[in-house]
């Protein structure tokens, strides 16, 4: 069957422009997870969400991220004002009810110039 | 911040060969779980140990857990060319997803 995917696979943006990040989980996967994964801070939780809600927020890092799900299936990650140090790798990850392994999708690879 | 930190940073062995990597973590767990990571496929997780186990077995794979010490450890057995890939430990401390990742062991198998 169809995994996580993401799109768009590569993005290239300017300092202070905003980009959105898309997921699409595994069909019926009620919990959806962001992390990001550069060469600095390893891999970092950023959010969960189970179903539309977000119980944790806590890994965000600032107010210029926001990160919505619609529908209990796909999840947008807004970054506003991109700064240099968001470039990173920003990976998805999608869990079915009452089971503890994630599946990842392939990332989206973030370059703010 | 990284709740794992992992031992070695990076293995070198030939095939055949055992490798073993070793993961320390600093808060109490709900469970601890171990992915792999390579250009091919990106991450895929290989095998979760709950707090209340001690040793766990999947295929070429053994994981041991001891939360007195707070600490794991990965066992590869009989080391493939294609087992070459970076290998992430990531604990979950209250059984809801939340995943801390360790640094990760690069591990590459020459043939």
């Amino acid at each position: 069957g169809a995994g996580v995917s993401q799109s768009p696979s590569n993005k290239v943006t300017e300092k202070g422009k905003d980009v959105e990040l898309r997921c699409d989980p595994i069909s019926g996967h009620t919990a959806l997870y962001w992390y990001r994964q550069s060469l600095g801070q390893g891999l970092e939780f950023l959010i969960y969400f189970q179903g539309n809600s977000a119980p944790d927020k806590s890994g965000l890092p600032s107010d210029r991220f926001s990160a919505e799900r619609t529908g209990g299936s796909v999840s947008t990650l807004t970054i506003q004002r991109t700064q240099q140090e968001d470039s990173a790798v920003y990976l998805c990850a999608s869990s079915p009810p009452k089971g503890d392994e994630q599946f990842f999708g392939p990332g989206t690879r973030l370059t703010v110039l | 911040s990284q709740q794992g930190e992992e031992d070695p940073q990076a293995l070198s062995i030939q095939e055949g060969e055992n490798a073993t990597m070793n993961c320390s973590y600093k808060t109490s767990i709900n469970n601890l779980q171990w992915y792999r990571q390579n250009s091919g496929r990106g991450l895929v997780h290989l095998i979760l140990i709950r707090s209340n186990e001690r040793e766990k077995h999947s295929g070429r794979l053994r994981v041991t857990l001891d939360t007195s010490k707070k600490s794991s450890s990965l066992l590869i057995t009989a080391s493939r060319a294609a087992d070459t890939a970076s290998y992430f430990c990531a604990t979950d401390a209250w059984g809801w997803g939340k995943l801390q990742f360790g640094a990760g062991t690069q591990v590459v198998v020459t043939p």
